[in-house]
């Protein structure tokens, strides 16, 4: 099972900052929080993960709050190529696989 | 571009042929993952390769037999499915199985019919 919670879908206006939450409680110490995103029909996307401190690439920021129990993807500038599933994934040790829920599906909308 | 292909995109099959995915990597990865997509359903890990052994079947029927010959190649052999079994099919690789910073990279995945 996943150990992430997500809202099913948001909607964002283009050119508006989409934050993204996602909810992980039972996250421990050595486990870190990914995310990926799917535009329909295609492959899943890697965008960013982090431990503990807050991330940032070129495709969005990851901001994961101080007790770790949460965390927000951002897109700072949401394009219509942006609408897609977002998928927030916890994952740590050896032998632990990748496991996709259901994810956040995302419209940006003109 | 992920740097992982998959070949064919699409696929149309009856249940008694045979046929068979192609996946191939251009990263270096040791390994190698198919999963499962449904309709409206999240992704399903099927089989896992790491270092051209398979680490996991996640109880995947027999009629699902995939093959690894080398660190870049992944095949996925398909014979008397079933119309359930129409899905999309995606591939990933990884530097190797398991560590916590770990990071796949997936295929365009195959989208599978069978009437």
């Amino acid at each position: 099972d996943a150990k992430t919670t997500q809202p099913t879908s948001m909607d964002c206006a283009e050119g508006r900052a989409a934050n993204l939450p996602c909810n992980h409680s039972t996250i421990s110490g050595n486990e870190y929080v990914y995310w990926y995103r799917q535009i329909h029909s295609q492959g899943p996307q890697y965008i960013i993960h982090g431990l503990k401190n807050n991330e940032t690439n070129e495709m969005a920021s990851l901001i994961i709050t101080e007790d770790r129990k949460s965390s927000t993807l951002i897109l700072p500038h949401a394009t219509l190529r942006d609408t897609a599933v977002y998928y927030c994934i916890v994952r740590g040790d050896y032998g632990q696989n990748f496991v996709f829920g259901p994810g956040t599906r995302l419209s940006v909308l003109p | 571009e992920t740097g992982v292909t998959q070949t064919p995109r699409h696929l149309v099959m009856g249940m008694t042929n045979k046929k068979s995915l192609k996946c191939e990597q251009h990263l270096g990865h040791n390994a190698m993952y198919w999963y499962k997509q449904s309709a409206k359903k999240p992704l399903e890990l099927m089989f896992v390769y790491n270092f051209k052994e398979q680490t996991e079947n996640n109880s995947v029927p027999s009629r699902f037999s995939p093959e690894c010959p080398n660190s870049s190649h992944l095949f996925l052999h398909l014979h008397t499915l079933q119309p359930e079994d129409s899905a999309l099919y995606l591939c990933a690789s990884s530097q190797r199985q398991g560590a916590s910073t770990d990071t796949q990279y997936f295929g365009p995945g195959t989208r599978l019919t069978v009437l």
